[in-house]
């Protein structure tokens, strides 16, 4: 079964950086996901498309704070020089069998 | 620009039908599919299914099947979704959604609409 794992929530300091990491299911190492961002009160946005080599497509718009890579299962989103408009909820989403599969997202929170 | 705007909030009594449109804009309609999406209060958000504009072909999740459908009008490039026998545990902002790649079904979704509050109660 296709599963996305994310921790609930993180905390990290104003200009400091953080790693989030979204966690693919037995047998789907393979797979790409996207991240998306969610800001109190308002509606996804659209981060990133990240393959299981690393490679990534950003929205547009998005700063060069957000980065995404990857190793095995895993996959990272990394925002450095954090901002105040960083702290928001994180979903990660992937995809597959017919179905769109979203992570329980991370509720980062800048400090 | 690329956009998705939703219909605006709707409240409906349990047993109900609410029926959300996303219109699309700035990209050629039937080339995309588009996704709904819902996320009930302080709740992660939940797939409901997808509708491929050009055929009229959908896909629903299990959880929906039978009670959501999928529609759109290309002649005003307009996406619906329809969902009846409402229940108090539908009350969630739906949204929809486009996928990234051209003529794919399932992908990252890029594009979002704004969302639109539906609230079930009598």
């Amino acid at each position: 079964q296709l599963v996305l794992t994310q921790s609930p929530s993180t905390s990290a300091s104003l200009g400091a950086s953080v790693k989030l990491t979204c966690t693919l299911s037995s047998g789907h190492s393979t797979y790409a996901i996207a991240w998306h961002q969610q800001q109190p009160e308002k509606g996804p946005r659209y981060l990133m498309k990240l393959h299981s080599d690393g490679s990534h497509t950003k929205g547009d718009g998005i700063p060069d704070r957000f980065s995404g890579s990857s190793s095995g299962a895993e996959r990272y989103l990394t925002i450095s020089s954090l901002q105040s408009e960083d702290e928001a909820d994180y979903y990660c989403q992937t995809w597959g069998t017919g179905m769109g599969v979203f992570g329980g997202g991370t509720k980062l929170t800048v400090l | 620009q690329v956009q998705l705007v939703q219909s605006g909030a709707e409240v409906k009594k349990p047993g109900a039908s609410v029926k959300v449109s996303c219109k699309a804009s700035g990209y050629t309609f039937t080339d995309y599919y588009m996704h709904w999406v819902r996320q009930a209060p302080g709740q992660g958000l939940e797939w409901m299914g997808w509708i491929n504009p050009n055929s009229g072909g959908t896909n629903y999740a299990q959880k929906f099947q039978g009670r959501v459908t999928m529609t759109t009008d290309t002649s005003i490039t307009t996406a619906y979704m329809e969902l009846n026998r409402l229940k108090s545990d539908d009350t969630a902002v739906y949204y929809c959604a486009r996928t990234f790649g051209a003529g794919v079904a399932l992908d990252a979704f890029d594009i979002w609409g704004q969302g639109t509050v539906v609230t079930v109660s009598s």
